[in-house]
């Protein structure tokens, strides 16, 4: 079946330390997205890419990072994690203009 | 200003019973789309419907029905006769004819046995 994996689902880190999120589609879809979803919140939209054209929201900390080496794949980093990035983060995929869909997410913790 | 506006920050009803979850948006574009998207407490966000503005049929899917009126900006979820595997968090989103969606908060549904 085609999907939106997201790996680890679950991700521990230390404070500072820095850390990597994957995502990988089957779906061959051009755009992927990268959103921070806190507890009982709506998931925010930290940037996306429409094949390898990067979009970052202006109010995204520079903290984050991404990478898209092919269409399959879209990296999330986080430099250095503070305590309030403790989130869920999902990751999406869309043809241009079209339905975004979502992986099953990767919820991070910061100690 | 907020664009969606999902007024039911959270909504409790009893198996079986029809729940209605409402959902307003405010756009100047006259191409837009709308969605919906369930969140179990899994966590994954799954996509339910998308509807675009030139569209104002209703669509029924199994127990699932949307109910979209433009002169009130408004796109309703019914679900009936309600069952447990229903309690999730719901969203509304909304698309201005870009990448990107704009979700509302979010309801969060509780089916009670």
């Amino acid at each position: 079946d085609a999907m939106v994996i997201q790996n680890p689902r679950y991700q521990v880190t230390q404070f500072g330390k820095p850390v990597t999120l994957s995502c990988s589609q089957t779906l061959n879809h051009n755009v992927m997205y990268w959103y921070q979803q806190k507890s009982s919140q709506a998931p925010k939209l930290l940037f996306h890419y429409y094949d390898k054209d990067f979009n970052n929201e202006a109010d995204t900390p520079d903290n984050f990072q991404s990478r898209r080496p092919n269409t399959s794949f879209c990296f999330l980093d986080i430099r250095s994690p503070g305590l309030g990035d403790a989130a869920m983060y999902l990751c999406a995929t869309s043809r241009r203009l079209d339905t975004q869909y979502f992986g099953p997410g990767t919820r991070l913790t910061v100690l | 200003a907020q664009k969606v506006t999902q007024a039911q920050t959270e909504i409790s009803v009893v198996e079986k019973e029809d729940v209605t979850l409402d959902c307003v948006y405010e756009t100047r574009d006259t191409t837009y789309y709308l969605f919906w998207y369930k969140q179990p407490p899994s966590g994954e966000l799954v996509f339910l419907i998308r509807r675009n503005s030139f569209d104002e049929q209703n669509e029924i899917s199994g127990r699932y029905s949307w109910n979209f009126q433009k002169s009130t900006s408004s796109f309703n979820f019914t679900i009936t006769a309600s069952q447990v595997v229903d309690s999730a968090v719901y969203f509304c989103a909304l698309s201005e004819g870009d990448d990107k969606i704009i979700f509302g908060k979010g309801t969060r549904l509780h089916i009670l046995p």
